[in-house]
């Protein structure tokens, strides 16, 4: 069966800082991941996939995360974290085994302290 | 420049009366999914459509029912609401496999 976890409910960093959000997986084929980002009272938005390829990607608002196929983690990171940063954090798996369903992680609250 | 809609927004029903949620989308998208997310958890998948053939998870409740009556549209039943359903309801397609899943602005059902 396929899983997300997100280990931290809550993550907390000033300003400028750098920024990670955890996320591992498991799967019993070949994982595409995903992160997005969610709003109050909205919907989620893609932030980037891992397919194939270079482990480390780059997507919207200067998030990037790096694919660790040893560690089966991808994570999500930022240099430098903007206020407008703060939401909620999904990681999502698709497992190549099984077909078209996203399965999503618990989420974590990210919250940017100016 | 919308893509994936889903009417209304917030949607109030009473306890036990069928409810109806809407999700268009205008990407031509195979796959269309329906996402139950209950205060800041996960989203939950329902079921989903790939084209035609319906696929339901094996823990969504029987009183949760899906039409997709052609590629743009589909439905979310509620047969008999309970407090328990009140929750964000996600609207989201996809194309096959390797890539992502765009999702509506969701609809926020009460039930009273």
């Amino acid at each position: 069966a396929q899983s997300v976890a997100q280990p931290e409910d809550q993550v907390n960093v000033a300003e400028g800082n750098p920024l990670t959000v955890k996320c591992t997986y498991s799967v019993s084929g070949n994982p595409y991941l995903f992160w997005y980002v969610q709003y109050p009272n909205r919907g989620l938005q893609f932030l980037l996939k891992y397919i194939t390829g270079d482990n480390l990607v780059k997507g919207s608002y200067g998030f990037e995360a790096e694919f660790n196929k040893s560690q089966t983690s991808f994570h999500l990171k930022k240099p430098s974290a903007l206020v407008s940063d703060s939401a909620l954090y999904f990681c999502a798996v698709r497992d190549t085994n099984t077909g078209n369903q996203f399965y999503f992680g618990t989420g974590t609250s990210l919250t940017v302290i100016p | 420049d919308a893509m994936v809609i889903q009417n209304p927004r917030y949607q109030v029903t009473q306890f036990g009366k069928p409810v109806t949620l809407s999700c268009s989308q205008t990407l031509n998208h195979n796959v269309m999914y329906w996402y139950q997310q209950k205060s800041s958890q996960a989203p939950k998948l329902l079921f989903h459509y790939y084209d035609k053939d319906f696929n339901n998870e094996a823990d969504t409740p029987d009183n949760f029912q899906s039409r997709r009556p052609n590629t743009s549209f589909c439905f979310l039943d509620i047969r008999s609401p309970g407090l328990g359903d009140a929750a964000m309801y996600l609207c989201a397609t996809s194309r096959v496999l390797n890539t992502e899943a765009f999702f509506g602005q969701g609809t926020r059902l009460t039930v009273v």
